[in-house]
C-alpha cells in the first residue's frame, strides 16, 4: 500500500498566517493527490484534486502543488473558518490511502 | 440541494452483520469510507451504479458487499464478523471518478461494534 505522510501534524497559526501542510507518498503517485478539510464531527470537504485544482466553491486562499512523491497544501491568508484538520488522499493505485492528518488550530 | 442520506447510528455485537444506506440520487460512483473514533480515514471501496462493479479494499475483502437498489437511487453497504475494530463513522461519497475523488460525502453513520 502507498504511505502518505503529512507534516506537520499539527500547526497554530493566527488569522492572516499563511499556513503549508505537506503529504509525502511513499511511491511515485503523478498527480493522483486530492486535500479534504474536515471539521470536528462532519464529513470531509474536497478542496483540491489533481494535485493542483481548485474544487468548485472553494475560496482561491488554497491551493495545491506537486506530482510525483510530494505534494504542498498551501493556505495563503488563514480565515477563522480555516480551522480544521486537512487530509491529502491518493488515488494513483489501490488501495487509495489517505494522510494522517494535519490539525491546524488557533494560536 | 444536491445530498447523501445516510441511515441511523447502529449498536452491534462482535460477530453481528451491519448494513449502512445512502441515498445517492442516482451517482455513477459511490466511495464508502470510515474512520474509527479520533483516528483518520479509511476509504473501503466503490461500486458503480450502472453494472454494479465493485472495487474493494483488499483489507476488507470476504467481509463487505456493496449493493444498489436503482428503483430507489439507494447504495448499501453490509460488512459482516464485526469486531470492536469497526467501530467507526461510516461515510458514503459520491466520486468524480475522472479525477478518482470524493467530491459530495454522505452525514455519517456511527457504527459501534460492543458486548
Amino acid at each position: 500500500d502507498i504511505q502518505l505522510t503529512q507534516s506537520p501534524s499539527s500547526v497554530s497559526a493566527s488569522v492572516g498566517d499563511r499556513v503549508t501542510i505537506t503529504c509525502r507518498a511513499s511511491q511515485g503517485i503523478r498527480t493522483w493527490l486530492a486535500w479534504y478539510q474536515q471539521k470536528p464531527g462532519k464529513a470531509p470537504n474536497l478542496l483540491i484534486f489533481a494535485a493542483s485544482s481548485l474544487q468548485t466553491g472553494v475560496p482561491s486562499r488554497f491551493s495545491g502543488s506537486g506530482s510525483g512523491t510530494d505534494f504542498t497544501l498551501t493556505i495563503s491568508s488563514l480565515q477563522p473558518e480555516d480551522f480544521a484538520t486537512y487530509y491529502c488522499q491518493q488515488a494513483n493505485s489501490f488501495p487509495w490511502t489517505f494522510g494522517q492528518g494535519t490539525k491546524v488550530e488557533i494560536k | 440541494q444536491v445530498q447523501l442520506v445516510q441511515s441511523g447510528a447502529e449498536v452491534k455485537k462482535p460477530g453481528a452483520s451491519v448494513k449502512v444506506s445512502c441515498k445517492a440520487s442516482g451517482y455513477t460512483f459511490t466511495s464508502w469510507v470510515r474512520q474509527a473514533p479520533g483516528q483518520g480515514l479509511e476509504w473501503m471501496g466503490w461500486i458503480g451504479a450502472a453494472n454494479n462493479n465493485t472495487k474493494y479494499s483488499e483489507k476488507l475483502q470476504g467481509r463487505v458487499t456493496m449493493t444498489t437498489d436503482t428503483s430507489t437511487t439507494t447504495v448499501y453497504m453490509e460488512l459482516r464478523s464485526l469486531t470492536s475494530d469497526d467501530t467507526a463513522v461510516y461515510y458514503c461519497a459520491r466520486m468524480r471518478m475522472a479525477a478518482r475523488t470524493f467530491e459530495l460525502w454522505g452525514q455519517g453513520t456511527l457504527v459501534t461494534v460492543s458486548s
